[in-house]
C-alpha cells in the first residue's frame, strides 16, 4: 500500500487566490482526518469524515475554509480565499475502524507546505 | 471536549541517558493514548500505544505507563540515541470512532 497520499507537497500562493489540498486516504481506511500544523498551535484538527461523511468540522477556522470527500477514496481541502496566516503545513490522516477494538493509529499523509505571500 | 497537556516542551538529554515525557488529560473517558514521533520536515508516525485497560506497555527501548485515576500518562525512551531526537506528541481519544487530540509536543534532542 502507498500510504496516505497528499498532493502537492509544496504550495506558494498569492493572498487572494484559491488553494485546493488533496488526499487519497489508504484503501479499505473509513475515517479521513484534516490537520494543520504550525510552530504556534501544534496539530489541529480542522474537520474529519467517516464513509465520506463529515462528522466533525468544529476546528475548521473560518467560511474561507471547505473540505469535502466525493467518494472513499480522495478528499479535498479548500481555501478561498487565501491569506498569509494560512500558512502552514496541512496533513491528512486516515484510519479504520475495528469493532469492538478500543483504539486504531492513524496513518499520515507526507502533508502539504502552504505559504501564502 | 478533551485537552491535553505535555510536558516539558523541550528536553535534551546525553546519549544513552533515557528520556521522560509526560501528558495529562481532562476526559475521564478517554481510553486510547497514542504517542507520535515526527522527525523534522516528515509526517507524525504512531510509535507506541496503550489502552485504558492496561497500567504499561514496552516496545523495545520505549515504555509507556498509564496512569488512570490521575488522567496522565508517560513516554519513556531508555539508552537515547542521536536517531531519538524529533518532537514526540502524545494524544488521547475516548471511543473507536473519536477524534484524536493532540498535546502541543515535545522535542527531544540527543546530545552524541
Amino acid at each position: 500500500d502507498a500510504g496516505v497520499i497528499q498532493s502537492p507537497r509544496h504550495e506558494v500562493t498569492e493572498m487572494g487566490q484559491e488553494v485546493t489540498l488533496r488526499c487519497k486516504p489508504i484503501s479499505g481506511h473509513d475515517y479521513l482526518f484534516w490537520y494543520r500544523q504550525t510552530m504556534m498551535r501544534g496539530l489541529e484538527l480542522l474537520i474529519y469524515f467517516n464513509n465520506n461523511v463529515p462528522i466533525d468540522d468544529s476546528g475548521m477556522p473560518e467560511d474561507r475554509f471547505s473540505a469535502k470527500m466525493p467518494n472513499a477514496s480522495f478528499s479535498t481541502l479548500k481555501i478561498q480565499p487565501s491569506e498569509p496566516r494560512d500558512s502552514a503545513v496541512y496533513f491528512c490522516a486516515s484510519s479504520f475502524f475495528l469493532q469492538g477494538a478500543q483504539g486504531y493509529g492513524y496513518t499520515f499523509g507526507s502533508g502539504t507546505r502552504l505559504t501564502v505571500v | 471536549g478533551e485537552n491535553v497537556e505535555q510536558h516539558p516542551s523541550t528536553l535534551s538529554v546525553q546519549e544513552g541517558d533515557s528520556a521522560v515525557i509526560k501528558c495529562t488529560y481532562s476526559d475521564s473517558a478517554s481510553n486510547y493514548f497514542p504517542w507520535y514521533k515526527q522527525e523534522l520536515g516528515k509526517r507524525p508516525q504512531l510509535i507506541i500505544d496503550i489502552r485504558s485497560n492496561v497500567g504499561e506497555k514496552k516496545d523495545q527501548r520505549i515504555a509507556v505507563t498509564l496512569n488512570k485515576t490521575a488522567k496522565h500518562f508517560s513516554l519513556h525512551i531508555t539508552e537515547t540515541q542521536p536517531e531519538d531526537s524529533a518532537v514526540y506528541f502524545c494524544a488521547a481519544r475516548r471511543t473507536s470512532y473519536d477524534k484524536v487530540i493532540f498535546g502541543p509536543g515535545t522535542s527531544l534532542s540527543v546530545i552524541p
